[in-house]
């Protein structure tokens, strides 16, 4: 059972850069999307996006310009960086395993395994 | 504002049945991108529920199961119970965005 574990700080000032670390275990990051997904406070899930094993990306076009995914298959870890971040910002970010089949002719996929969450609180 | 509408809230008693729509697009769902549902339990991490046309990883009961019409889907809990109060999120694909959309969320009360 693949398990995945979030971590980083807890606390960013407003202007700077989010950055938080996923580590999976109990399977091997190969072979299998990777994603990033958070929640303000109160409210609901919002995808953040996506990275292959390879290290291809794909982002939500409303955080595309501050986003950036990474992987690191040698460590089995895929990472997230957040620039200029605000108050808006301030969320539970969860990292998830992406498994997909296909059906209609289209990929179709969905989040299988989570992480436990993190909190993110952009303050001064 | 999510891509994918869900009622706020549902309620129901325990042994009943209750249902959660979801509502999207010609983009997402009415484009043949499957459905799939999130139960979130209070302080926790949403859990996959069920994915595709009624697929339920191991451990989750028949009493969930969903169904597609259209640019619309539902989730249906029969025999509600008590362990069942949570947060319901759909999510699919969108072929505009290119990438996953998720519903609201429904908050479910059992009474």
């Amino acid at each position: 059972q693949v398990q995945l574990q979030e971590s980083g700080p807890g606390l960013v000032k407003p202007s700077e850069t989010l950055s938080l670390t996923c580590t999976v275990s109990g399977g091997s990051i190969s072979s299998y999307y990777w994603s990033w997904i958070r929640q303000p406070p109160g409210k609901g899930l919002e995808w953040i996006g996506h990275i292959y094993y390879s290290g291809s990306t794909n982002y939500n076009p409303s955080l595309k310009n501050r986003v950036t995914i990474s992987v690191d298959t040698s460590k089995n870890q895929f990472s997230l960086r957040v620039s200029s971040v605000t108050a808006a910002d301030t969320a539970v970010y969860y990292c998830a395993r992406v498994d997909y089949y296909y059906d209609s002719g289209s990929r179709q996929y969905y989040f299988d395994s989570w992480g436990q969450g993190t909190l993110v609180t952009v303050s001064s | 504002q999510s891509v994918l509408t869900q009622p706020p809230s549902v309620s129901g008693a325990p042994g009943q049945r209750v249902t959660i729509s979801c509502t999207g697009s010609s983009s997402n769902i009415g484009a043949g991108y499957y459905v799939h549902w999130y139960q979130q339990l209070p302080g926790t991490a949403p859990k996959l529920l069920i994915f595709g046309d009624n697929n339920r990883p191991s451990g989750v009961p028949d009493r969930f199961s969903d169904s597609k019409s259209g640019t619309s889907a539902s989730l249906a809990i029969t025999g509600l119970q008590a362990e069942d109060e949570a947060d319901y999120y759909c999510q699919s694909y969108d072929s505009s965005l290119s990438g996953s959309v998720f519903g609201g969320g429904t908050k479910l009360t059992v009474l």
